[in-house]
Parts: structure tokens; C-alpha cells; sequence
């Protein structure tokens, strides 16, 4: 039963457009949304996050979106570069019962050439 | 500030065999997780700690895995006896609390594990 689903294994965008990753979660109780970049070896990396009280949040080349009655979130790079090549993880938090524990999806492979 | 560290990088062990990892989290983090990713899958969470007491250990497979955290600083996840299905990267994440939601977790490199 998973929770938070990541439909795109895999992304690859030009350098200077824009990168649209998405996912999609099914429990109605996560309140907080985050994503995490990951480079080979290495461990995630917090990118940005948003509360369930906004829908959208946004940092320099980054923006979060969150459609609660969708139940749908994605992260817009614009614009992409080559360094952002990178697995993207979608995680989400319950703030009630289990506060820090973390769910996260499978991942976005995003590819960005150069 | 030092980030998380995590030991051994890589352990490749037979199937029956006991492996410890240790994790080392950001110093004064009172909040430590466990989560493990396996085959290319998502990440899953595992446990947390909060100081030396287990706050979520909701996620640990079975029994054969066993976490501590001694004195509320490091912490060791032993799994005995290994099994196939435990080969995966097992991630350590720390947050200095006082769990709040926003707390940021930062992760360690991880310990890839490889039970043959």
C-alpha cells in the first residue's frame, strides 16, 4: 500500500526549460510535503517543502505546488541546469499520530542536458 | 558542523550472518531515524528515536532487526540473522527537535548492504 506514488521513473529536460516533476499521495491525514534531491552515493538532500495550509511555496529556481482536493503535488525547476541531475523524492509527514516519520515515493530520475 | 555519518559505506555478509551499522548523527540532534530503500524502491522509514528512548518503531520489518541508541548520541541497527531480502541502502537521518513537523532530517550517506 503505497502512499505516495512517483508515476515518472524518469525526467529528461534542455538546460534553461523548465522541469515539472510530479506526485501523488492518497492519505488524507499528511499535512506537510517535502522533496528531497539525492546525487549517486550520497543521501537526500532537503530541497523545499509546504504546508498543507498553502498552495505554494517557492525558493530561487524552485516552486512546490500542492492541489489538496487533487491530492497532488509538483516541483517546478525553471530554470534546469546540469547540476540539477539528480533523483527527486516526494516525501510527506503526518503531523498528528507520527510526526517525523517520513513517506516517501520511488523517486524521479531528472535528466537535464546540456 | 559535521553532517551524518554512517559506517560501514558498503557490507556485503552471507545469508545467516549478523551485520551492526552504526550511524552518527549531527551533534545535538536529538531526533534520529532509520529508513532503508531496497532494489531502487521508494524510502522506506524504519524507526525513530527521540534522545535514547524509541518514539516510532513502526517500520522495522521483524524481529531480526534490532536499533539502539546509547546515551541518546549514536546509534546501531543490528540485523541477525541476515536474510536476502534485507540487501538494500539503509539510511540514517537526525533533526535537532523538538519534533516539531518542520524539523529538517538530514541524511547520512548510507550503508549499502548486500546479503548473498
Amino acid at each position: 500500500d503505497q502512499q505516495v506514488k512517483q508515476n515518472s521513473p524518469s525526467l529528461s529536460v534542455q538546460e534553461g526549460r523548465i522541469s515539472i516533476l510530479n506526485c501523488d499521495y492518497t492519505n488524507s491525514m499528511f499535512d506537510y510535503f517535502l522533496w528531497y534531491k539525492k546525487y549517486p552515493a550520497e543521501g537526500p538532500t532537503f530541497l523545499i517543502s509546504i504546508s498543507s495550509i498553502k498552495d505554494k511555496n517557492e525558493d530561487g529556481r524552485f516552486t512546490v505546488f500542492l492541489n489538496k482536493s487533487a491530492k497532488h503535488l509538483s516541483l517546478h525547476i525553471v530554470p534546469s541546469q546540469p547540476g540539477d541531475s539528480a533523483v527527486y523524492f516526494c516525501a510527506a509527514s503526518d503531523g498528528g499520530t507520527s510526526y517525523g516519520k517520513l513517506t516517501f515515493g520511488q523517486g524521479t530520475i531528472l535528466t537535464v542536458h546540456p | 558542523e559535521a553532517g551524518v555519518t554512517q559506517f560501514p559505506s558498503h557490507s556485503v555478509i552471507e545469508k545467516g550472518q549478523t551485520v551492526t551499522l552504526r550511524c552518527d548523527p549531527i551533534s545535538g540532534h536529538d531526533n534520529l531515524y532509520w529508513y532503508r530503500r531496497v532494489m531502487g524502491k521508494e524510502i522506506k522509514f524504519l524507526l525513530h528515536f527521540v534522545k535514547e528512548s524509541k518514539q516510532d518503531e513502526s517500520g522495522m520489518p521483524n524481529n531480526r532487526f534490532l536499533a539502539e541508541r546509547t546515551g541518546g548520541t549514536y546509534s546501531t541497527l543490528k540485523v541477525q540473522p541476515a536474510e536476502l531480502e534485507d540487501s538494500g541502502v539503509y539510511f540514517c537521518a537526525s533533526s535537532r527537535g523538538p519534533g516539531q513537523i518542520t524539523d529538517t532530517q538530514y541524511f547520512g550517506p548510507g550503508t549499502r548492504l548486500t546479503v548473498l
